[in-house]
């Protein structure tokens, strides 16, 4: 157990709807990153927020929105959903918003099924 | 266009042997790399780190190599063991991390 926990683990919605995806951080780590994988692809970084503030944003598109509240956790939201939508979407955190050398604790990930 | 390549999509060694698995990058800017391991149903995890200043970095049976003039890194596991068996991305930071796509390892009993 990392200790970032996600949810839900599995995900099965049709195209057009609107799903909320969970992550709890490691204790104690201000920052919650987004990444999403699609098949055969490498993590691509969605959004960064630090302490309830948005820090940096990746390819997010305009469809999908985050936030993070302040009990920490976070929430990403993704909105009029397509087929290519599908795909591994992981949660991470870190102590402290420049983590280069230890890197981020990642969550298991929640598996998102458009059909 | 990415910025961090992994090559290989798969990769089997013999258990005992030892396991190179390399990466790629484009972004001189770059001023960390890392690798992280995955297992199936698990979010990927931390295993080493190198500073773009350093040329090696070990720790246990893993060693990264940077050639910042090739803009390459390698990870080398000695010796590989069947527990190794997972994918490896390699991650690069710039303002945050760019990953690669993975590379699946196999360690053959």
């Amino acid at each position: 157990d990392s200790g970032v926990t996600q949810t839900p683990k599995h995900l099965i919605t049709a195209t057009g709807q609107r799903v909320t995806l969970r992550c709890s951080p490691r204790s104690g780590d201000l920052s919650v990153y987004w990444y999403q994988q699609s098949l055969d692809q490498g993590l691509q970084f969605l959004i960064q927020y630090y302490n309830g503030e948005e820090r940096a944003k990746g390819n997010i598109l305009e469809r999908f929105s985050a936030q993070q509240f302040p009990d920490l956790h976070s929430e990403l939201n993704l909105s009029s959903l397509e087929l290519g939508d599908s795909a591994l979407y992981f949660c991470a955190s870190s102590a402290n918003p420049d983590s280069r050398r230890y890197g981020y604790t990642f969550g298991s990930g929640t598996r998102l099924t458009v059909v | 266009d990415q910025q961090v390549k992994q090559n290989s999509p798969s990769l089997s060694v013999q258990e005992g042997r030892i396991s190179i698995l390399n990466c790629d990058y484009t972004n001189s800017m770059f001023d960390y790399f890392l690798w992280y391991k995955k297992y199936p149903a698990e979010g990927p995890t931390f295993l080493i780190s190198i500073s773009s200043i350093k040329d090696k970095n070990e720790d246990g049976r893993f060693t990264v190599f940077l050639n910042k003039s090739a803009k390459h890194l390698s990870l080398h596991i000695v010796p590989s063991q069947p527990g190794d068996s997972a994918v490896y991305f390699c991650a690069a930071a710039g303002q945050n991390f760019v990953f690669g796509p993975g590379t699946r390892l196999s360690v053959l009993p």
